[in-house]
């Protein structure tokens, strides 16, 4: 049984260039979540997909980002426009819906913005 | 609002002690849940437990055990005869129930340091 996986695990981008970041749930989690973790931060909601549909987006997601489940699978997360202040971790984690939910979380994306 | 409060920032344990990290959340409703997660360096958030509101039993796993007290608002986890490969930030958080999905609000974490 694979874990959670995440494409790139560090990425290093200029100001104002667009990054996409993917993410692979394990297999038959429909609920599937990203967050952000800023230094010395405990992980902040982003966006959350039940299957192919986002049904819930944090205030943080600006504009610039976007997340997308295409059928329902893996998931990718887009910031157009880099900022300096988008450095962080980005965590993906997926859920099974039913009992005992529980969210496991991938490796992570690092970037950085120079 | 809720919120999860971690007040260690750090704590540096000498292997074979006993460490207990503490956490301490605020929320408004009667049915929630709470976690607690690992991230070693590597940066992957590893799952440790998972307790409802109306579960108030401890809960022992190996050397670790879980302190849930509702009267004090307090999720607190205590490590036994601590080891290096303890050493990782440990982080609480809190979901509603409400809301059909969890919403994970993390604390700010404990750094422990374990030395051999």
């Amino acid at each position: 049984d694979t874990g959670v996986s995440q494409d790139p695990r560090h990425k290093i981008t200029k100001r104002g260039q667009n990054v996409t970041f993917r993410c692979d749930p394990i297999s038959e989690h429909n609920r599937l979540y990203w967050y952000r973790q800023t230094l010395g931060q405990g992980p902040e909601f982003l966006t959350y997909f039940q299957n192919e549909a986002q049904l819930e987006k944090s205030r943080l997601l600006s504009d610039r980002f976007s997340a997308e489940r295409p059928k329902g699978s893996f998931s990718t997360l887009e910031i157009q426009r880099t900022e300096q202040g988008d450095s962080a971790m980005y965590l993906c984690a997926s859920e099974l819906r039913g009992v005992k939910e529980t969210q496991y979380f991938g490796p992570g994306t690092r970037l950085l913005v120079l | 609002a809720q919120k999860v409060t971690q007040a260690q920032t750090e704590i540096s344990v000498v292997e074979k002690e006993d460490v207990t990290l503490d956490c301490v959340y605020e929320t408004r409703d009667t049915t929630y849940y709470l976690f607690w997660y690992k991230q070693p360096p590597s940066g992957e958030l590893v799952f440790l437990i998972r307790r409802n509101s109306f579960d108030e039993q401890n809960e022992i796993s190996g050397r670790y055990s879980w302190n849930f007290q509702k009267s004090t608002s307090s999720f607190n986890f205590t490590i036994t005869a601590s080891q290096v490969v303890d050493s990782a930030v440990y982080f609480c958080a809190l979901s509603e129930a409400v809301t059909g999905f969890q919403k994970l609000v993390f604390g700010t974490g404990t750094r422990l340091l374990v030395s051999p």
